[in-house]
């Protein structure tokens, strides 16, 4: 079966613009989770979506924003990005509920200059 | 913040060799899980162990899991070059989907 799939894989961005990040989950998986990635801070936790609802967020200020669509697609958007946003973004999707692992992409790379 | 932290934080073994690496948490959990990473690309799962459970295998790896000391190890046996990553270990406390990560251990096997 198809893995998970996350576009664009690469993206350079000025500071001060937007950006959008979409990632398709496994089919039958409901829950997408998206994660960060820096060398400083290591992988940490951004938010996630189960049914079209958000059900966590982490500790990310209000220009890190997502949603969820009824196939279960999910995107994240970054407003206003900053030098600090530079980062791998990833995504997982899971069942949502039991003992599963998650299946994560391959991720978005985001430079932002 | 980090829920787990590996140790060491960077481990390089010969072909053949078995490299250990190990967990410590926090909070108490529903699950941990091990990941690796290649080279900057996506996670990949390895093996996910309850909190119930102490000790799981999985071809040539296996995990324990010391909930009243809050860590876990995971054992690679007879590495390869090709086992070659960065390895994580990530709790789930709420069951739904937030794991927290450590900052991971790099493994680096040599032919």
């Amino acid at each position: 079966k198809a893995g998970v799939t996350q576009t664009p894989r690469y993206l350079i961005k000025t500071r001060g613009q937007q950006v959008t990040l979409s990632c398709s989950p496994i089919s039958g998986h409901r829950s997408v989770s998206w994660y960060q990635q820096t060398p400083g801070q290591g992988l940490q936790f951004l938010f996630e979506y189960f049914s079209e609802t958000q059900r966590n967020k982490g500790n990310f200020p209000g220009r890190f924003s997502g949603r969820q669509f009824s196939n279960s697609r999910s995107e994240m958007n970054v407003s206003t990005l900053e030098l600090g946003d530079s980062a791998l973004y990833l995504c997982a999707s899971s069942f949502g509920k039991g003992d599963y692992g998650y299946t994560f992409g391959s991720g978005t790379r985001l430079t932002v200059v | 913040s980090q829920q787990g932290e590996e140790d060491p934080q960077a481990l390089s073994i010969q072909e053949g060799e078995n490299a250990t690496m190990n967990c410590s948490y926090k909070t108490s959990i529903n699950n941990l899980q091990w990941y690796r990473q290649n080279s900057g690309r996506g996670l990949v799962h390895l093996i996910l162990i309850r909190s119930n459970e102490r000790e799981k295998h999985s071809g040539r790896l296996r995990v324990t899991l010391d909930t009243s000391k809050k860590s876990s190890s995971l054992l690679i046996t007879a590495s390869r070059a090709a086992d070659t990553a960065s390895y994580f270990c990530a709790t789930d406390p709420s069951g739904y989907s937030t794991l927290t990560f450590g900052k991971g251990t790099m493994l680096l096997v040599s032919p």
